[in-house]
């Protein structure tokens, strides 16, 4: 497709489970963004991906939470033993070149997750 | 470390009203600062931006003036419509964050016919 595609858009599971989001950016975009959204906030960095490295994982909130871009293109953010406080919007955004180029980032529309 | 604070929502405005939604930022470097908006049902997406000191940016009618003396970036608009309902996002992206976006908490504007 044209734009970033995030799957699954919704996502129900259990406390202590184990969840992936997958996130899939626009062709030729080499920076890709995590971001966490909570009702009535703004995104809350989470790690950035310039290639296939992450160039910046500062916003991770801690050891539970990690996310991969093996080849360059599809990123997986995946969570650990989950809590009920990570339920929240997981946003991911692509831009065509990240660094000093950084300009528009393009959103998906998010993937919801809600931890019972 | 850098960040973005705005006016808290919700604003109410009747239609052809003046907009103006205030955005203050700190940051070590020398940030380019962007306003998103999030329309109801849809993603984030870029509304204007302003890359260096007394830029402005503008689109659909919305103007933002990057004024580094007051570290603001405010958004107007001279008439809204209904359909600029949405909620606004002011951001902004340096090298010193690691050129990272980071984001203020969002406000949300209804606007009635």
């Amino acid at each position: 497709g044209a734009g970033v595609s995030q799957t699954p858009s919704n996502k129900v599971t259990e406390k202590g489970k184990y969840v992936e989001l997958r996130c899939d950016p626009i062709s030729g975009h080499t920076a890709l963004y995590w971001y966490r959204q909570s009702l009535g906030q703004g995104p809350e960095f989470l790690i950035y991906f310039q290639g296939t490295g992450a160039a910046d994982d500062s916003g991770l909130p801690n050891d539970r939470f990690f996310a991969v871009r093996p080849e360059g293109s599809v990123s997986t953010l995946k969570i650990q033993r989950t809590e009920r406080g990570d339920s929240a919007v997981y946003l991911c955004a692509s831009s065509f070149d990240g660094g000093a180029n950084t300009g528009e980032l393009f959103f998906g529309e998010g993937s919801r997750l809600t931890v019972l | 470390g850098n960040s973005v604070t705005q006016m808290e929502g919700p604003v109410t405005l009747s239609e052809e009203a003046f907009l103006t939604i205030n955005c203050t930022y700190t940051a070590t470097g020398y940030p380019s600062l962007f306003w998103y908006v999030q329309y109801p049902g849809e993603g984030l997406q870029l509304l204007l931006k302003a890359t260096k000191a007394d830029d402005k940016g503008s689109n659909k009618g919305f103007e933002a003036t990057y004024r580094k003396e007051t570290t603001s970036f405010h958004l107007e608009k001279g008439s809204v419509q209904v359909s600029d309902s949405a909620v606004y996002f002011c951001a902004l992206s340096d090298q010193n964050g690691g050129f990272k976006t980071i984001f203020g908490a969002g406000t949300r504007l209804f606007v009635k016919a």
